[in-house]
Parts: C-alpha cells; sequence; structure tokens
C-alpha cells in the first residue's frame, strides 16, 4: 500500500542552502510531478516526467531542478534555497494509458526556508 | 489552454444539510473532470471522475458529481453533509498533455 512516497516530512532551510526532496513511487507509473501548494492557495506544478530520462518544466521551475534516472523516483533539487520557496511540496504520479487516470499524491513535504 | 474556476472560497453548511461545491471549467476538446479532497497536513485524495457517459457521477463516502456540458460545470455534492467532509475540495481538469489543471480549492466547513 506504499503508493507515492515523499522524505522528508519537515525540513528547515537556512537562506542559500541546498536540499533533496525524495520522491519514490510503487505503482509503475510513467507520469510524475512536483507541485507546490502556498497557504491558502492551490497547486502549482513546478516539474513533470512523462517517463525515465525526460523532464519538463511547469509553471513555476525557477529555482528547482529535477531528474528521473529511473521510473519509480523523480527527486527535486532546491539550489540556494530563498524564502519565496518556504511551501507545501506534493510529489504525484499517473499511469500513462489514457487521459482519464487519476493522479495519485504523496503526503506532502512541508518546507520552511529562513 | 485549459482551465478550472471554483468561485467560492469558502462554503459552510449545516450538518444533514445537502452540500454542493462548485466548478466550472474551460477546455478545448473533451473534459475529463476530477475532484480530489485535502484533509489537513494530508495529501490530495481522489473522490471523482467523469469521462464519458453519464453525466451523474458517483465517488467515495457519498459525493457525487453533475457534469453540465452547456454550463461547463461539474458541481460537487452531497444529500447530506458531515462533519467529518470539512476539508480543502479541489476540482481538476487533465488535459492532452496529461498534466493536471488544479482549480484553487474551496474550503468547506460542516458545522455541528
Amino acid at each position: 500500500n506504499a503508493g507515492v512516497t515523499q522524505t522528508p516530512k519537515f525540513r528547515i532551510l537556512k537562506i542559500g542552502q541546498s536540499m533533496t526532496l525524495q520522491c519514490t513511487q510503487d505503482m509503475n507509473h510513467n507520469y510524475m510531478y512536483w507541485y507546490r501548494q502556498d497557504p491558502g492557495m492551490g497547486l502549482k506544478l513546478i516539474y513533470y516526467s512523462v517517463g525515465a530520462g525526460i523532464t519538463d518544466k511547469g509553471e513555476v521551475p525557477n529555482g528547482y531542478n529535477v531528474s528521473r534516472s529511473t521510473t519509480e523516483d523523480f527527486p527535486l533539487r532546491l539550489e540556494l534555497a530563498a524564502p519565496s520557496q518556504t511551501s507545501v511540496y506534493f510529489c504525484a504520479s499517473s499511469p500513462q494509458t489514457n487521459s482519464g487516470n487519476t493522479i495519485y499524491f504523496g503526503e506532502g513535504s512541508w518546507l520552511t526556508v529562513v | 489552454a485549459q482551465s478550472v474556476a471554483q468561485p467560492e472560497d469558502q462554503v459552510n453548511v449545516a450538518e444533514g444539510n445537502p452540500l454542493t461545491v462548485k466548478c466550472t471549467y474551460s477546455v478545448s476538446g473533451n473534459p475529463y473532470l476530477f475532484w480530489y479532497v485535502q484533509y489537513p497536513n494530508r495529501g490530495l485524495q481522489f473522490l471523482l471522475k467523469y469521462i464519458t457517459g453519464d453525466n451523474l457521477v458517483k465517488g467515495s463516502y457519498g459525493f457525487e458529481a453533475e457534469f453540465n456540458k452547456s454550463q461547463t460545470s461539474f458541481h460537487l455534492k452531497k444529500p447530506s453533509a458531515l462533519v467529518s467532509d470539512s476539508a480543502l475540495y479541489f476540482c481538476a481538469v487533465r488535459d492532452y498533455g496529461q498534466n493536471f489543471v488544479f482549480g484553487p480549492g474551496t474550503r468547506l466547513s460542516v458545522l455541528p
């Protein structure tokens, strides 16, 4: 019953530090996504991937990087953390087969940059 | 480009009363529409979806949604609200690029 697993759950970073949010899924989904959710706001797509070796920018990619070396893993890298990156980050995955498939979310990673 | 609107930031309803959370969408082709719920400090959970067929879609926890093509709406409904339904609800549409576009969310408060 693992689904989409994100680590860490909570993290405090100092301005200028870097870190990686880990995401793994065990459902053999081709599509994976990273979203951020700011307080009282909806979800904004940061990066997505349609398969191993393929990544693309979403709506708000600046300050982030991703890689997809395997189907299971889709880490999100924050370089030179800024207070504007304080947010809740959600990783998600979805099957490829057709557009009617749902998207499955991880439990979220709460990041504070001070 | 696809877009989703949820015109109400907050919906308050008394326990036992029917509830409606509104969603309108804009897509260039046939819509694939979804509702998700988010409880505090949790990820989003799938409630229901419309792909094709019957305009009334039934989902988890007694929720249903009505697809109305002429009004481009996909309102979420429940005949009798529970306090435990209090959460943040997101409407979403999936575009041809396989990406999901989410609405801003509606906070539902069910009052005892």
